[in-house]
């Protein structure tokens, strides 16, 4: 069964450093999300990409935050600038065109020290 | 706000049948789905519902009510793979076809 991948499966990274978290979406998904965990609270939504523009974005997706599919397999999402607030499970997510099922990849674990 | 209400933990015993009830802000619904998500892991899906009844997929069946602004998810024949955090998540026209989660219920199932 196809599966949405996550790389790397943990990150480590010092305040201020930029990080780049990469996401394979199942290949006939055209609906792409970025989520993330804070240890021990909800999944909390960061951004929705279609057609190689954002869809929608939530408060937490601000200018610090930016999404590319640079090619025809990888979505990625890059934190220019990272604060220690960053930490936290990120997970990538695809749905196809015709369901509402999001499938959820392993989630990339960012610690920023 | 898109505040969606659920329990922070229940317990029960393997067999037994649970209701993990949550509630939602009604204004712009769109939809209504329950994800399982494992200590560690990410979620999965388990239903979607977007009109009123109930939906049935094996052991577990989710409900919705729009008008009262409440589903449930009901889990029959507990065993202990169960243990996870069952999610509520919905979707909003106000935010197109993101997913809103409530912070999850944890439940554990003993023997």
């Amino acid at each position: 069964e196809p599966e949405v991948t996550q790389t790397p499966s943990h990150q480590v990274t010092q305040m201020g450093q930029e990080v780049i978290l990469r996401c394979v979406p199942i290949s006939n998904h055209l609906y792409f999300y970025w989520y993330r965990q804070i240890l021990g609270q909800k999944v909390e939504f960061l951004v929705s990409f279609y057609n190689n523009e954002i869809s929608e974005k939530s408060e937490i997706f601000d200018d610090q935050f930016s999404v590319e599919r640079p090619d025809g397999s990888n979505f990625t999402l890059k934190i220019r600038s990272t604060k220690l607030e960053d930490s936290a499970m990120y997970f990538c997510a695809s749905r196809r065109q015709s369901s509402y099922e999001q499938y959820f990849g392993p989630g990339t674990r960012l610690t920023v020290t | 706000g898109q505040n969606i209400d659920q329990p922070t933990e229940m317990t029960a015993t393997e067999g037994a049948i649970v209701q993990i009830n949550c509630t939602y802000q009604t204004s712009g619904f769109n939809g209504l789905f329950w994800y399982q998500q494992h200590a560690g892991e990410a979620p999965t899906f388990l239903s979607y519902n977007v009109l009123d009844g109930l939906e049935e997929k094996g052991r577990f069946s989710s409900f919705l009510s729009r008008s009262k602004g409440y589903s449930y998810l009901l889990l029959k024949e507990l065993q202990m793979k169960d243990s996870a955090s069952y999610l509520c998540a919905v979707r909003f026209y106000q935010a197109g076809t993101a997913l809103i989660f409530g912070k999850g219920t944890t439940l554990s199932v003993s023997s």
